[in-house]
């Protein structure tokens, strides 16, 4: 029962464009949201948080859209540059994420030129 | 330079052998986590450690064991019990169990059962 899903697996954008990567969860005791950048064989690089008191969390190209009635965040990239090809890991936690994080499987981003 | 270092880089294990994944953090963080993950998959919790000598299962910890006798080190036994033992192996580390801060992760350890 995957409580965090990322249902593009892969996602291909040109240069310049904007990238928008979508999450999904199902549990309502999730508070705290996080988006992670990997590489292959390589540990994941924090990008980006919001907790579920927020709606909206910039910084920088990257901003996190929180819509808790739909359950549902995303991850916009603007604009998509050839260094933001990497596989992104949605993540979440309740209790803030003392206990661990949740999971998503992760969406493929390539940026074409 | 702060960080986590976690070694070996590859691991080799014949079946029915138990192996150590190390992990070890010059953060000065007080929680610190093990994750695996398996192709096509998101990671996935082990186990979790808020602070030294206190540990808890995560989601699948099933022929795993930690220890957590100093700050700085959380050690991954794998033992002969894991089924499926072969995975990308995470630690990861946060500065306060406390809510709302994000975790950092090591460069990983990739296990291979022959």
């Amino acid at each position: 029962d995957q409580q965090v899903k990322q249902n593009s697996p892969s996602l291909s954008v040109q240069e310049g464009r904007i990238s928008i990567l979508n999450c999904d969860y199902t549990n309502s005791m999730f508070d705290y949201f996080l988006w992670y950048k990997k590489y292959p064989a390589e540990g994941p690089t924090f990008l980006i948080s919001i907790s579920s008191i927020k709606d909206k969390n910039e910084d920088g190209r990257f901003t996190v859209f929180l819509n808790k009635s739909a359950k549902h965040l995303s991850l916009h990239i603007v604009p998509s540059q050839p260094g933001d090809s990497a596989v992104y890991f949605c993540a979440a936690s309740s209790g803030g994420g003392a206990d661990g994080l949740t999971f998503g499987k992760g969406t493929h981003l390539i940026i074409q030129p | 330079d702060g960080g986590i270092t976690q070694s070996p880089k590859y691991l080799f294990r014949k079946e029915g052998q138990n192996v150590t994944l190390s992990c070890e953090q010059n953060l000065n963080h007080d929680a610190m986590y093990w994750y695996r993950q398996d192709p096509g998959q998101g990671l996935r919790l082990i186990y979790y450690s808020q602070i030294v000598n206190d540990f808890q299962k995560g989601d699948i910890a099933e022929g795993y064991s930690v220890s957590r006798e100093k700050k700085e080190s959380f050690p991954l036994t794998v033992t002969s019990a894991q089924k499926n033992p072969t995975a990308f192996y995470l630690c990861a580390s946060t500065t306060d169990p406390s809510p709302y801060n994000e975790q950092f992760f090591g460069p990983g350890t990739r296990l291979t059962v022959l």
